[in-house]
């Protein structure tokens, strides 16, 4: 089965610009997850989406960041206005259902640099 | 609230030597743990995961782990290393019928696998 897709690979922009990123999960599975991995760290969940529908975003730093999952497939995530602390590889990543025993499949993603 | 420890920042171990990479955990309740493997430029990988049963857990590519609830653990393991086999490995522990409480990850321990 093809995996988690994500784009872009890799980004640079200067502080105060948005980006976005995307995010295609594997076919079928409902529950998509974002994740922000700084280095040195292990990945800290930003936002979970069951289908199109919000189940967590308690760790989401509202004021600048920003996701949406429309027609429960694919999913954007968006940071307005960037800040050097938000330079990380966001990770995409899927799962078959909300079952929290499900492993996640995650994508290889998208190294973001805010200089 | 749940938190993995991964007390060792890097492990290095000899190709065909046995390999053990820790995990401590701290939750409220029976956990479910796991441990995925992060080779460079990728996401994370699944490799095993413990739910109930059988303490010892077999996973992908000759891995396994033990849990041991005593002593809060869930090291990962594996007879004869593989230079293959450096990369990044993450522990993670869940808390199930809990709400929705997210996959919480460990900061990662590198393991070098030298010939």
């Amino acid at each position: 089965e093809a995996g988690v897709a994500q784009s872009p690979r890799y980004k640079i922009i200067e502080k105060r610009q948005s980006v976005a990123f995307w995010c295609n999960p594997i076919s079928g599975h409902a529950t998509l997850y974002w994740y922000q991995q700084i280095l040195g760290q292990g990945p800290k969940l930003l936002i979970q989406f069951q289908n199109n529908g919000v189940v967590d975003d308690s760790q989401l730093p509202k004021d600048r960041f920003s996701a949406e999952r429309l027609k429960g497939v694919d999913s954007t995530l968006k940071i307005q206005p960037a800040k050097l602390e938000d330079s990380a590889v966001y990770l995409c990543a899927s799962s078959a259902g909300q079952g929290e025993n499900s492993p996640l499949h995650f994508g290889n993603g998208t190294r973001l640099t805010v200089t | 609230a749940q938190s993995v420890a991964q007390p060792e920042d890097q492990v290095n171990v000899a190709e065909g030597n046995p390999l053990t990479v820790k995990c401590t955990y701290s939750v409220s309740g029976n956990p479910y743990l796991f441990w995925y493997v992060q080779y460079p430029n990728r996401g994370l990988q699944f490799l095993l995961k413990y739910i109930t049963g059988d303490n010892l857990v077999k996973g992908s590519y000759g891995f396994e782990a033990e849990f041991n609830k005593s002593q809060t653990s869930f090291h990962l393991k594996k007879p004869s290393a593989l230079v293959s086999d450096s990369a990044l490995y993450f522990c993670a522990v869940r808390v199930p019928y809990s709400g929705n409480t997210p996959l919480v990850f460990g900061k990662g321990t590198r393991l070098s696998v030298i010939a």
